[in-house]
């Protein structure tokens, strides 16, 4: 098992520029999740799915857009890269919501420049 | 404002010696999570907390739930320099949906 795979590992964007941050698992989770990273400030859930078709926001969704079409996939979409979006995003997958005590499994992230 | 605070932020100690990082929270939480993260991997889950007053030991390292379920710590005992790493805490807050917070991190590193 591959488990929790992000791509691209870097990339550099300019302002203005729209990319697709890409995250796809193949442990069958139902759930997964965008975080970013930023330097001392822990991780921040950016957008959440509870299974295929269902997305919701998390604590700082503005700037991003997320789908869900099938269970493996769940990419994170920058319209308008500002360099506030500069940071670490990674993506993570558990079997049960995170109310049920059930581990995250996190990619290796993507480190995201903005100039 | 950050739901689930740590500290120290930093930690540099010598192999051998013994330490604690905290996690505190004016909020009760049905369970809490600790994380390690190493440079350039994402976090990977040591240990599940659910019960006020728990305790649970993984080798070297010994972790507790507080009583009223607001805080948690991570005592390692002999660090060694595979301890270096990123430490963090992570909670679903009770009443709440399912979307873990995480804390502020603990940078740890371990010399010899």
């Amino acid at each position: 098992n591959a488990g929790v795979t992000q791509t691209p590992k870097f990339r550099i964007l300019k302002i203005g520029q729209s990319m697709t941050l890409q995250c796809t698992q193949d442990m069958n989770h139902n759930y997964m999740y965008w975080y970013r990273q930023d330097p001392g400030m822990g991780l921040k859930l950016i957008y959440y799915s509870v299974g295929a078709g269902i997305t919701d926001k998390g604590e700082v969704p503005n700037g991003y857009n997320v789908s869900r079409s099938t269970t493996e996939d769940f990419p994170l979409r920058l319209e308008l890269a500002a360099p506030s979006q500069t940071s670490v995003y990674f993506c993570a997958s558990n079997i049960q919501g995170a109310g049920n005590n059930s581990p995250l499994h996190f990619g290796n992230g993507t480190r995201l420049t903005v100039t | 404002t950050q739901l689930l605070e740590q500290s120290p932020q930093f930690l540099s100690i010598q192999e051998g010696e013994n330490l604690t990082v905290y996690c505190n929270s004016s909020s009760v939480f049905s369970s809490l999570q600790w994380y390690r993260q190493e440079p350039g991997e994402g976090p990977v889950l040591l240990v599940t907390v659910v019960t006020g007053g728990e305790v649970k030991k993984l080798k070297r390292l010994t972790f507790q739930f507080g009583d009223a379920r607001k805080d948690s710590s991570l005592h390692i005992t002999a660090a060694q320099p595979g301890d270096t790493g990123l430490y963090l805490c992570a909670g679903v807050p009770t009443g709440t949906a399912s979307k873990l917070t995480f804390g502020t991190g603990t940078r740890l590193q371990v010399t010899l």
